[in-house]
């Protein structure tokens, strides 16, 4: 268990929809990264957020937002969805920004859009 | 700008046979190197990490792997594969964010 929770586990939706994935980083992390995982496209960075503050921007569509919240949990917000958003998107934390340290995983949200 | 590139999308071996990841790095700064391997249905899990000091650096279930600066690698090896060792494995690199590559799928044959 590496302590970064993401809910749903599993989502099915149509397209057009919106979605709202979840993550709970690790206890006192304070970085959080989304990444999108599909077949053709391998593991893209999507964003990183510190604190509460976006740090860094990936491959993430204009169709696609996060945020952090006060409480260090982070949403992933996919708008007007496409057939091409299906894929596994995950989380992870990290205790704070320096690049020596592991980023920590949770178990992915896998998105299917019909 | 950091980025990887894993040589292979797919490896086979025997069990008890050599393993050998490859992985090439760039990077505009000395690079923070990192192996990920991701089991069936489960996220990403860290096997080893370099960022200063000794070049061959030991990790978990056996693996390990050498930083070589002047080939820009950082293979990732493992004397005597096992069958619970079959998985995707993702080589990384840190500067402002972490990086991965595409990932090489292992298979080991009985």
């Amino acid at each position: 268990d590496s302590g970064v929770t993401q809910t749903p586990k599993h989502l099915i939706t149509a397209t057009g929809q919106r979605v709202t994935l979840r993550c709970s980083p690790r206890s006192g992390d304070l970085s959080v990264y989304w990444y999108q995982q599909s077949l053709d496209q391998g593991l893209q960075f999507l964003i990183h957020y510190y604190n509460g503050e976006e740090r860094a921007k990936g491959n993430i569509l204009e169709r696609f937002s996060a945020q952090q919240f006060p409480d260090l949990h982070s949403e992933l917000n996919l708008s007007s969805l496409e057939l091409g958003d299906s894929a596994l998107y995950f989380c992870a934390s990290r205790a704070g920004t320096v690049n020596t340290g592991e980023l920590f995983f949770g178990e992915g949200s896998r998105l299917t859009v019909l | 700008a950091q980025s990887v590139t894993q040589l292979g999308s797919h490896v086979s071996v025997s069990e008890g046979a050599l393993v050998l990841l490859r992985c090439n790095y760039s990077s505009s700064v000395p690079p923070y190197l990192f192996w990920y391997v991701q089991y069936p249905n489960q996220g990403l899990q860290l096997l080893l990490k370099y960022t200063t000091g000794a070049t061959l650096v030991k990790g978990i279930n056996g693996f390990e792997a050498e930083f070589k600066k002047s080939e820009t690698s950082f293979h990732l090896t493992k004397p005597s594969a096992h069958m619970s060792d079959a998985a995707e494995y993702f080589c990384a690199v840190s500067e402002n964010d972490m990086r991965f590559g595409a990932g090489t799928r292992l298979t080991v044959k009985p």
